[in-house]
């Protein structure tokens, strides 16, 4: 079945860092990719996402490129902020789609002034 | 357009009960999802509702039931609860369609309903 594969945390790292969180999965064909974010105590929010080979989602400084090559779809932002802490999920659903998110472990992230 | 809705935002229960969660979809939305975070499992997938048929079943007991109404809200139900049923139960909403051939649609979540159970 399908799987997400999500860099282990905590992630700790001071501001204007440059960060990176790996993601790998496994499906079959196209699947649709997404980086979700969770802060304390609250639900999920959409942060960016891909459709297709190659396609760059981008939102609030972070992006993530839709690797079919090497499955990836890693995300990075180039100057983290104190407010960017949070746990951050990387999630896919199938191609051709049902609504079933299948979703990586999480991972959090401190970011220290 | 106002987010999706759940409630209540908080419940305590003991071994045995059994519990309803509501979820308001965004407006428009006919498509709802159910999910289940934990510390141990982390977030899976319960079932989807479109058109007050479930669509899409993940791999729960039949414990955990749930159903659509006209309007498009959603309640899920779990009997007899136990202490591994303590967790944040999220709801989720997207514009998809009946035919579900849209790679772009996106679910939006709710702040989840948190049940411990004692």
């Amino acid at each position: 079945g399908d799987s997400v594969t999500q860099m282990e945390g905590p992630v700790t790292l001071s501001e204007e860092a440059f960060l990176t969180i790996n993601c790998t999965y496994t499906a079959t064909g196209y699947p649709s990719l997404f980086w979700y974010v969770q802060y304390p105590g609250e639900g999920l929010q959409l942060l960016l996402k891909a459709t297709k080979a190659d396609d760059k989602g981008s939102n609030k400084g972070f992006e993530a490129t839709y690797r079919k090559e090497t499955t990836s779809f890693h995300l990075e932002k180039g100057s983290v902020q104190v407010s960017d802490s949070a746990v951050y999920f990387c999630a896919l659903t199938p191609e051709g789609g049902n609504e079933k998110l299948t979703f990586g472990t999480g991972t959090r992230l401190t970011i220290i002034p | 357009k106002a987010g999706v809705t759940q409630t209540p935002r908080y419940l305590i229960k003991t071994r045995g009960q059994q519990v309803t969660l509501s979820c308001s979809p965004i407006s428009g939305h006919r498509s709802v999802s159910w999910y289940q975070q934990t510390p141990g499992q982390g977030l899976q997938f319960l079932f989807e509702y479109f058109s007050e048929t479930q669509r899409n079943k993940g791999n729960f007991p039949g414990r955990f039931s749930g159903r659509q109404f006209s309007n498009s809200r959603s309640e899920m139900n779990v009997s007899t609860l136990e202490l591994g049923d303590s967790a944040l139960y999220l709801c989720a909403s997207s514009p998809r369609g009946a035919t579900g051939l849209s790679p772009t649609d996106t679910q939006y979540f709710g702040p989840g309903t948190r049940l411990t159970v004692l």
